[in-house]
């Protein structure tokens, strides 16, 4: 099992543009979560999913959405980038029931808006 | 919002016992205790996890006093290599929901 993976790995977008990032959840995980996480700054939470229906948002505009494949696997696209959009975007995978403990995460995808 | 309270940064020396203490005053009943540690350029990862007085796992301890409005992450004979940020988050167990991360703290362990 390759654990959580995320690709890419680096992307540079220009202002206004779209944005689609990509997760691998580990295997028998049903539940991927996304998170924000700009420089210095601890990982802020965007999307909660959960056998593929959305579970949990946070304070993030509509320009962010994401959605969850019948693998598990997810996206998260981001419209309309501006400046501010450049983080590190964190993927994390979790069974069901177990909470605050066993969220895996990836490596993230470094996004940088010029 | 985070519902935790921890110091910006600490220094240490290889070797030495390292002690973390967040503060979580409006900690649910069913709330557990976690702790993560993040590397630069990579993704949390987790440590330890308690509810109630003393856990002990193979990288760390976790103590939380009888009111559990705080915490402290002991690192014993800290190394090089723990160098990084260390997130403590309260939250039920059971929710499955997603982490709350406050700043965080910065530890750097020095030669």
């Amino acid at each position: 099992d390759a654990g959580v993976t995320q690709s890419p790995t680096h992307l540079i977008k220009t202002r206004g543009q779209q944005v689609t990032l990509r997760c691998s959840s580990q295997s028998g995980h049903n539940t991927v979560s996304w998170y924000q996480q700009v420089l210095g700054q601890g990982p802020q939470f965007i999307f909660q999913y959960y056998e593929k229906e959305e579970r949990g948002r946070g304070n993030f505009p509509d320009r962010f959405s994401a959605r969850q494949f019948p693998n598990y696997s997810s996206e998260l696209n981001v419209n309309a980038l501006l400046l501010g959009d450049s983080a590190l975007y964190l993927c994390a995978s979790s069974s069901e029931g177990q909470g605050l403990k066993e969220q895996y995460f990836g490596p993230g995808t470094r996004l940088t808006v010029t | 919002l985070a519902k935790t309270t921890q110091p910006i940064s600490m220094d240490s020396y290889e070797g030495q016992e390292v002690n973390i203490t967040c503060s979580h005053n409006n900690i649910a009943t069913n709330d557990y205790i976690t702790w993560y540690q993040q590397f630069p350029s990579q993704g949390p990862r987790f440590i330890i996890q308690g509810y109630k007085t003393k856990v002990t796992n193979e990288v760390a301890s976790l103590f939380i006093p009888a009111d559990r409005k705080s915490s402290t992450l002991s690192l014993p004979r800290v190394s090089l290599s723990d160098t990084a940020v260390y997130y403590c988050l309260v939250g039920d167990r059971q929710a499955g929901t997603a982490l709350i991360f406050g700043k965080g703290t910065t530890l750097s362990v020095s030669s």
